[in-house]
Order: C-alpha cells, then structure tokens, then sequence
C-alpha cells in the first residue's frame, strides 16, 4: 500500500506570495491532519479534515487555510507569506480521527520564505 | 486546558543500557497517548498508544510505554538501547473529554532527541 505523498517537496517563495502544498492519503484513510515543524517550535498542528469537513483547527492566522476532496485528499493554502512562515509541512492520514487512529506522516513540504 | 510536556530536550544513553523518554500531559477527559520517532532524513513514525486497558503498552522496534494516571505520565522505555534509536521522539496526546467525541485537538510535545552513544 502506497504511503502518504506530498507535493512538491521543496519550494522556495518570496514575501507576500501565496503557496498551495498537496497531500495525498493512504488509500481508506478519510482524515487527514497537517502540521508546522520547526526547531524552535516543534511540531504544531495547524488543522484536521475527516471526510472533507474541517474537525479541528489549531492556533493559526487566517493566512493558512485548508480543504480536503471526496477523494481525500488535501490542499494546504498559506497567502501573503512571511519570513516566519519557513518550516517543514507534514501532512497526516489515518482511518479515524487523529488521535484515535494512529497517524502516518508524509515526507513533508520544506518551505523557505525568502 | 490539554497539553503535554517532554520535560528533557536531550536524552543521552550508552549502547545496552535502558533509556526512558519522559512524557506528561494535561487533559480534562480520558487521555488518548501516542509516541511518534523521527529518523534522520526520514518522516514521523507510530510507534505505540494507549487508549485504553494494559498501562503498559509494547509497540514497535522493542519500545514499550507505561501510561500512569496518577502521574499523568506516559514515559516511553527500552531495556536495552541501540545505536540506531538515535533518534527525535514526540509525545501526543488527545483529549476525548467527557464525552468522548475527541472534538479537541491533538497535541505534540517538542520533543526529545535521544543519542545512544556506542
């Protein structure tokens, strides 16, 4: 069985610009989570999507916005980006919500605002 | 308020010696506990979690956690450290509350990087 993807798995971006990253779940897993890691901060959750609904959403500006297709899979949306915004996005799939199922990890997107 | 807490960012431990990764948390509910390893170059991986029963629990490459309410406590044990757990180790935590809907969110701890040193 195939495991999480994302794409692409670098980009570099300048101040002010938007970005859309892409995951892909693994096949029958309905939710799917993204993170921010960075090395100060570590891993933080940004939000969670079962079966295309938003179940949850952490402590984000609006500048970062999410959606998720019948088919599950999952677009991040992140507009008018800073220099904070420099970190490595991980997306998670699971059969249930995170947190009750156990989570796989893409590789990440490493994102760096210049 | 949830939370959960890895009260040591560095962990150093001699090849064949048993290492504990230390792990608390703060829910209002029932506490659903998990702990994560991140390689080198490599994404998260599930290790184990606790929802319910056994306090301890055994999960993969030879790691086992205790869950101890009293303590609110889920430290992550090995008896006999490798070289190739080196590694960056997360705790996480979801609050189902009292009704268990789980509507709150999940929650990582920084993490702890654990060097086992030949």
């Amino acid at each position: 069985k195939a495991g999480v993807t994302q794409t692409p798995r670098y980009l570099i971006k300048t101040r002010g610009q938007q970005v859309t990253l892409s995951c892909s779940p693994i096949s029958g897993h309905r939710s799917v989570s993204w993170y921010q890691q960075t090395p100060g901060q570590g891993l933080q959750f940004l939000f969670e999507y079962f079966s295309e609904t938003q179940r949850n959403k952490g402590n984000f500006p609006g500048r970062f916005s999410g959606r998720q297709f019948s088919n599950s899979r999952s677009e991040m949306n992140v507009s008018t980006l800073e220099l904070g915004d420099s970190a490595l996005y991980l997306c998670a799939s699971s059969m249930g919500l995170a947190g009750v199922d156990e989570q796989y990890f893409g590789p990440g997107t490493r994102l760096t605002v210049t | 308020a949830q939370s959960v807490a890895q009260p040591e960012d560095q962990v150093n431990v001699a090849e064949g010696n048993p290492l504990t990764v230390k792990c608390t948390y703060s829910v209002s509910g029932n506490p659903y506990l998990f702990w994560y390893v991140q390689y080198p170059n490599r994404g998260l991986q599930f290790l184990l979690k606790y929802i319910t029963g056994d306090n301890l629990v055994k999960g993969s490459y030879g790691f086992e956690a205790e869950f101890n309410k009293s303590q609110t406590s889920f430290h992550l044990k090995k008896p006999s450290a490798l070289v190739s757990d080196s590694a960056l180790y997360f705790c996480a935590v979801r609050d189902m509350g009292p009704d268990q809907t789980g509507a709150n969110n999940l929650f990582f701890g920084t993490g702890t990087r654990l060097t086992v040193i030949p």
